[in-house]
């Protein structure tokens, strides 16, 4: 199985200002297609996870434009480049290379 | 918009068989999507169980196979998730939801049921 693995695991964040989390996998998610098969998650509290960004760097429908995903290889970083309120929640990476898909430990943001 | 909705029931008892159904709305369970079942412990992280594509072709994983059918009913467009020999270790919020994959299995999950809590206990 890949492993899939986050830091920080807890983040306090100042309204507007940047966050940045960090998933690291146990092999490369470069698939033959030339597309990163990872994809980060967001729940909000007694919410389902809703899907932000797939495929390494796409945004989701409707997710906001200050959310962006990024990396190569085994690296990726998910930023947000001005916190909300809104925002608070755990944040999963999950891989989707191969089966079984496997998430991350998850990072819960919350607000300072 | 498209809606999934899991149901069945809460409470299951030790050694038996936890069942529960994923009725979708707003989409066909025949089109082109991996229907999926993810849980997630008390406090704890995600867990893909696993998923069928409406040919019936299906991916478990390994560490629950022996004791996991996922079954696809298109005539009442829904999605069932059977899993045998519970134990406590599968209390858990038990999720389904509809997943995209250009190859063998889903690449990302777009949609996702509210959830329902089940509990294996005597």
């Amino acid at each position: 199985d890949i492993v899939m693995t986050q830091s920080p695991l807890s983040l306090p964040v100042t309204p507007g200002e940047p966050a940045s989390i960090s998933c690291w996998a146990s092999q490369s998610l470069l698939h033959s297609n030339g597309d990163y098969y990872l994809d980060w998650y967001l729940q909000k509290p007694g919410q389902p996870p809703q899907l932000l960004i797939y495929l390494g760097s796409n945004r989701a429908s409707g997710v906001p434009d200050r959310f962006s995903g990024s990396g190569f290889g085994t690296d990726f970083t998910l930023k947000i480049s001005r916190v909300e309120a809104e925002d608070v929640g755990i944040y999963y990476c999950m891989q989707s290379l191969q089966t079984p898909l496997t998430f991350g430990q998850g990072t819960r943001l919350e607000i300072k | 918009q498209v809606q999934l909705q899991e149901s069945g029931p809460g409470l299951v008892k030790p050694s038996g068989t936890l069942s529960l159904t994923c009725g979708v709305s707003g989409a066909s369970i025949s089109s082109t999507n991996w229907w999926s079942w993810v849980r997630q412990p008390p406090g704890k992280g995600l867990e893909w169980i696993g998923e069928i594509y409406p040919t019936g072709s299906t991916n478990y994983n390994p560490s629950l196979k022996s004791r996991v059918t996922v079954s696809i009913d298109k005539s009442k467009n829904q999605f069932s998730l059977r899993l045998r020999s519970v134990t406590a270790a599968d209390t858990a919020v038990y999720y389904c939801a509809r997943g995209w994959g250009r190859g063998s299995s889903s690449d990302y999950f777009d949609y996702w049921g509210q959830g329902t809590p089940v509990t294996v206990s005597s």
